[in-house]
């Protein structure tokens, strides 16, 4: 079955060591998005791609960087992770950037402790 | 800019009952599309329902309807024959047309007991 892949599902840093997260679609969907979910919350929007164009919202602090480097593969950098970044990382895609209703398909999620 | 708006942290049902989440919005878009998306414990988020606004019939899925009435920018789901994998946090969400994010609302937590 198509799917977004996230890897791994838990995710145990230091406080200040760099971590990356993976994800990966076989949905050959031009578009990936980032979210950061804390407890009980909804998802945060951190970036997204649209193809290879990165997208960054204007709140995301710079201590989250992503990259692309194919349609398929997608990961977060995390370079000095600190007790707030906490959370489950959600990775989602969404076939088309344009029109239509494009829903987003999420991942499983990582979860990431921070130590 | 979009706010979605669930009013009800958390709601309990019975197996085999109806249950009705609430959500409000607000938006300055003439077309945008609505979901509501399902978050089981520890599972992945999964969509259960859209609509189109331009669309006036509301969308029905299986067990899951909405009541979507435009004029109040509401957009409740309701779950008929509550079962116990129901159990989830339950998003509405908002998106505009073109490329808009999508925003959501802040979660109804459904618990469905035997």
């Amino acid at each position: 079955d198509a799917m977004v892949i996230q890897n791994p599902r838990y995710q145990v840093t230091q406080f200040g060591k760099p971590v990356t997260l993976s994800c990966s679609q076989t949905l050959n969907h031009n578009v990936m998005y980032w979210y950061q979910q804390k407890s009980s919350q909804a998802p945060k929007l951190l970036f997204h791609y649209y193809d290879k164009d990165f997208n960054n919202e204007a709140d995301t602090p710079d201590n989250f960087q992503s990259r692309r480097p194919n349609t398929s593969f997608c990961f977060l950098d995390i370079r000095s992770p600190g007790l707030g970044d906490a959370a489950m990382y959600l990775c989602a895609t969404s076939g088309l950037a344009g029109g239509g209703v494009n829903e987003q398909f999420f991942g499983p999620g990582t979860r990431l402790t921070v130590l | 800019a979009q706010t979605v708006t669930q009013s009800q942290p958390e709601m309990s049902v019975q197996e085999a009952e109806t249950v009705t989440l609430s959500c409000t919005y607000d938006t300055s878009e003439n077309n945008y599309y609505l979901f509501w998306y399902k978050q089981p414990p520890s599972r992945q988020m999964i969509l259960v329902i859209r609509q189109e606004a331009y669309k006036q019939q509301n969308a029905t899925e299986n067990r899951f309807s909405v009541n979507f009435q435009k004029a109040a920018k509401s957009f409740s789901l309701k779950i008929s024959d509550s079962q116990l994998g129901d159990t989830a946090m339950y998003f509405c969400a908002s998106r505009g047309t073109g490329f808009q994010k999508l925003v959501f609302g802040t979660g109804t937590r459904l618990l469905v007991s035997p």
